[in-house]
Order: C-alpha cells, then sequence, then structure tokens
C-alpha cells in the first residue's frame, strides 16, 4: 500500500520559515494537499494540487513538489501556526495521509 | 456557506452496530464526492471510505467488508454504516467534501466521537 513519510516535529522561531517535507513513491506525479489541524479541532485544508491554496488562507503558506517529495512552507511563521500538519494524496482509489507533522512555534 | 454536521457517535460494544450521519448544507452531496475520514486518540488522519457522484464506492482494507457508505440525495445527507466494530475503530469520525477539481478535501465537519468497548 501507498504510504507517506513526514518528520515527526519541525521548530522554528517567530517570523522564520518553517518546511515540512512529505515523501512518496512518485509523489510529485500525484497531487498532494496539505491540511493543517489545531487540538480539539477539525483539519482544515492550506495547500491543494501541490501549490494552490484555497481562499482565505494566507499568502505565507505555499507548496511545491518534486520526485518523491513535497513540501510545505510557512514563511514569517506566526504562533497561530502552531499546530499539527498532515499531507494526502491519492493512490488509485484511496486517500491516503502523511505520518504527520507537529509544528512548533518556539 | 458550506457546512457539516456529523451525528450518530457513542459507545458500542464490540461486535456491534453503529450508522453514522453526515447532514450537508450550502451545496448538493450528489453532486459532489463525499468522504469519511477518522482519527484515533492521539493518533493521525486516516481515511476510511469515499462515495463518488455516481455512487459507486471504494473503502480503506481495515474497513472493506465491515462499513458501508450510502447516501440520501432527498435529505442531502451521507451515512457510514459501521458493523462489526472493533477496538480499533475507536476514534472521531469526520465527514468532508471532495474538491471538485481534484483529489482534496476541502470542506470538514466537527467530528463525531465512536468509542468500542465493552
Amino acid at each position: 500500500s501507498y504510504e507517506l513519510t513526514q518528520p515527526p516535529s519541525v521548530s522554528v522561531s517567530p517570523g522564520q520559515t518553517a518546511s515540512i517535507t512529505c515523501s512518496g513513491d512518485r509523489l510529485g506525479e500525484r497531487f498532494a494537499s496539505w491540511y493543517q489541524q489545531k487540538p480539539g479541532q477539525s483539519p482544515v485544508l492550506v495547500i491543494y494540487q501541490h501549490n494552490k491554496r484555497p481562499s482565505g488562507i494566507p499568502e505565507r503558506f505555499s507548496g511545491s513538489a518534486s520526485g518523491n517529495t513535497a513540501t510545505l512552507t510557512i514563511s514569517g511563521t506566526q504562533a497561530l501556526d502552531e499546530g499539527d500538519y498532515y499531507c494526502q494524496a491519492w493512490d488509485t482509489s484511496a486517500g491516503v495521509f502523511g505520518t504527520g507533522t507537529t509544528v512548533t512555534v518556539l | 456557506e458550506v457546512r457539516l454536521v456529523e451525528s450518530g457517535g457513542g459507545l458500542v460494544q464490540p461486535g456491534g452496530s453503529l450508522r453514522l450521519s453526515c447532514a450537508a448544507s450550502g451545496f448538493t452531496v450528489r453532486k459532489n464526492n463525499m468522504t469519511w475520514v477518522r482519527q484515533a486518540p492521539g493518533k493521525g488522519l486516516d481515511w476510511v471510505s469515499i462515495i463518488y457522484n455516481d455512487s459507486n464506492t471504494e473503502y480503506a482494507d481495515s474497513v472493506r467488508g465491515r462499513f458501508t457508505v450510502s447516501r440520501d440525495n432527498s435529505k442531502n445527507m451521507v451515512y457510514l454504516h459501521m458493523n462489526s466494530l472493533r477496538a480499533e475503530d475507536t476514534a472521531i469520525y469526520y465527514c468532508a467534501r471532495v474538491g471538485s477539481s481534484g483529489w482534496f478535501f476541502d470542506y470538514w465537519g466537527q467530528g463525531t466521537l465512536v468509542t468500542v468497548s465493552s
């Protein structure tokens, strides 16, 4: 079965850039999406189709993908960006989520 | 405004059954693909099932043969029928809409908790 691997945690200072990777076989050929989830809340879509932002998502969120890796970048990270982030892709006929990354703003 | 509201969760014994409901507003479920995603306590997101706008369905290996997703177009609702429940099915279950331009989930409900325990 298809698997997506993320680092368990990423720490970033306020105002700096946070990068979260997601690795999967030929992920760059599939469309990766990213979700933010804060404690006790439902996930929120922040990036879809590798690099598109839904309306209402700040410009500091961006995405890219190449080869086996997709990357979510948060520029000028703010304290309110803390939370868990999950990548997601589609494999044949099943959704697949990444292992999740906790972003901490120190 | 798009809104999804799940209901039907609760405590059920192993081997029991439960039906979850997802009430949609602000869009028409029969014109969209709809999916269920779950999250065990303290764990990550886990895809469960999808019902396509043509009524075809797909399931994760872990639930295939035990769970059934359905839709009531007249009520604009989606359901997840869960049978032969196991302790490992304990999770918050989310209903989500699949984006019209691709395989991503653009709107999510608040979730409903299912606890399988004796």
